[in-house]
């Protein structure tokens, strides 16, 4: 699987947006571009997911860069509970998730 | 419970000894992972089955042997503990594979277990 590059750690406000950053610039054509979060003494949870275009749910956006080399998971406001590692993970059609390290987001009252 | 359940959630043993840990889901989801989490490394992938009676390796399967005679169930057995195998141990299921030629199945974890071994 490809490997992704992102900041060990990021600070935020809270109720200010947070754009988190990942590199990719090895990634397939195939390689669809995953995010979980980690939330203090809890499993990973699913955040987005997205393979060429921008996505949103109700937890974040993701925004896809023209050429997939890069992509940013968008917090629209976070909040204290956004507080996480947050992982950014690419794979194919393969049925694993290959975690790195992720960026730790902390977020200031 | 509905949901996804690590038991035990805290372990201590020592070096050695076998120690099994649980995995329950009750979604009847087809995939069940084994993960580890140690300080530094992020979370990695032990083993996963993709169904009863299939496993397959993940990125550090030493040390670690799975079972899966149930689709619910996925036990994780330490046969002889070592230090090193002391870390944070993260049991994950999805309904199949992630990408499907239909669909996406995200991974929902367990609350985990902390494992120490002395």
């Amino acid at each position: 699987d490809a490997k992704t590059t992102q900041p060990n750690s990021m600070e935020s406000n809270e109720e200010e947006p947070v754009h988190l950053p990942c590199n990719h610039s090895t990634i397939s054509g195939t390689d669809y571009i995953h995010w979980y979060r980690q939330l203090p003494s809890q499993g990973p949870e699913y955040v987005i997911h997205g393979l060429t275009s921008n996505v949103n749910n109700r937890m974040a956006s993701l925004a896809i860069a023209e050429d997939r080399k890069s992509s940013t998971l968008i917090l629209h406001r976070a909040t204290l509970r956004d507080a996480a590692v947050y992982y950014c993970i690419l794979n194919q059609y393969t049925d694993k998730l290959i975690f790195g390290t992720g960026t730790r987001l902390q977020v200031f009252p | 419970d509905a949901g996804i359940t690590q038991s035990p959630r805290y372990k201590i043993t020592e070096t050695g000894r076998q120690v099994t840990l649980m995995c329950h889901q009750t979604w009847s989801h087809s995939y069940m992972f084994w993960y580890r989490q140690d300080l530094g490394h992020g979370l990695r992938l032990i083993y996963y089955s993709a169904a009863a009676d299939i496993t397959d390796k993940g990125e550090v399967p030493d040390g670690y042997v799975v079972s899966r005679s149930k689709t619910e169930n996925f036990p994780l057995t330490l046969e002889s503990a070592t230090r090193s195998q002391t870390s944070v141990y993260f049991c994950a299921s999805s309904e199949l594979g992630i990408v499907t030629h239909s669909s996406y199945n995200e991974q929902f974890f367990g609350p985990g277990t902390r494992l120490t071994v002395l």
